[in-house]
């Protein structure tokens, strides 16, 4: 079975400091892979999807940036946190089909972070 | 422009009132639309899935139904545990492998 692992679970960085998020899926191959964001009491945002290796597709212009070196494994990076980017950041991923799978998305754990 | 509109944004219930969580849509191409329970410091937990209009799905005490325009998640008798996020999301025709979420309503039940 597949499983997504996230880390870490929560996360205070002060501004300006740079962030690594990190995501990884075990038990397939050649999944799809998101990044959302999601503020206090509201839906989530797409930030970045990948759709293989070193293929990242931007969503919204912002302080970060997605990296994709493995097949399994996306990152969320920032060079210097600004305040806005604290929230509540789920990493998720779906087999590459066509149509989005009966399942949906399936998401990780989350990680909060809080920038001070 | 497509979009996706939950309502309530939070919802307070007594235990075993029944109530039901509105998901409307307005997309070119609906090819899923799906429902997630998200609890607090969690990411979401699927549901279900509904392709198209007339089209029902029962868990516990939690059915989801799919019109044309909207869906509703319909929860019958609540207990403390329903008490969480519940997101719905669609597919369509023009998002390629992308999901659109709602913002979500926030279910609370007291005992």
């Amino acid at each position: 079975s597949q499983t997504i692992h996230q880390w870490p679970a929560t996360l205070v960085q002060p501004v300006g400091s740079p962030l690594s998020l990190e995501c990884t899926v075990e038990g397939t191959s050649n999944p799809n892979l998101y990044w959302y964001r999601q503020a206090a009491g509201r839906g989530l945002q797409l930030l970045f999807y990948s759709v293989g290796i070193g293929q990242i597709s931007s969503e919204v212009p912002q302080n970060l940036s997605a990296s994709r070196p493995q097949d399994r494994q996306f990152i969320l990076s920032s060079k210097k946190l600004l305040l806005s980017d604290s929230g509540f950041y789920l990493c998720a991923w779906s087999f590459q089909y066509k149509r989005v799978p009966a399942s949906g998305y399936t998401f990780g754990s989350g990680t909060r972070l809080t920038v001070v | 422009e497509d979009q996706v509109t939950q309502s309530p944004e939070a919802l307070r219930l007594q235990e075993g009132e029944s109530s039901s969580l509105n998901c409307s849509y307005t997309v070119s191409g609906l090819r899923g639309l799906f429902w997630y329970r998200q609890d607090p410091g969690k990411g979401p937990e699927f549901l279900f899935t509904l392709y198209s209009a007339g089209e029902e799905k029962e868990k516990e005490r939690l059915k989801a139904t799919l019109t044309k325009k909207e869906s509703f998640l319909h929860i019958t008798a609540p207990k403390p545990e329903d008490s969480a996020t519940y997101l719905c999301a669609v597919h369509h025709s023009n998002a390629g492998n992308m999901l659109t979420f709602g913002g979500g309503t926030r279910l609370m039940v007291k005992p």
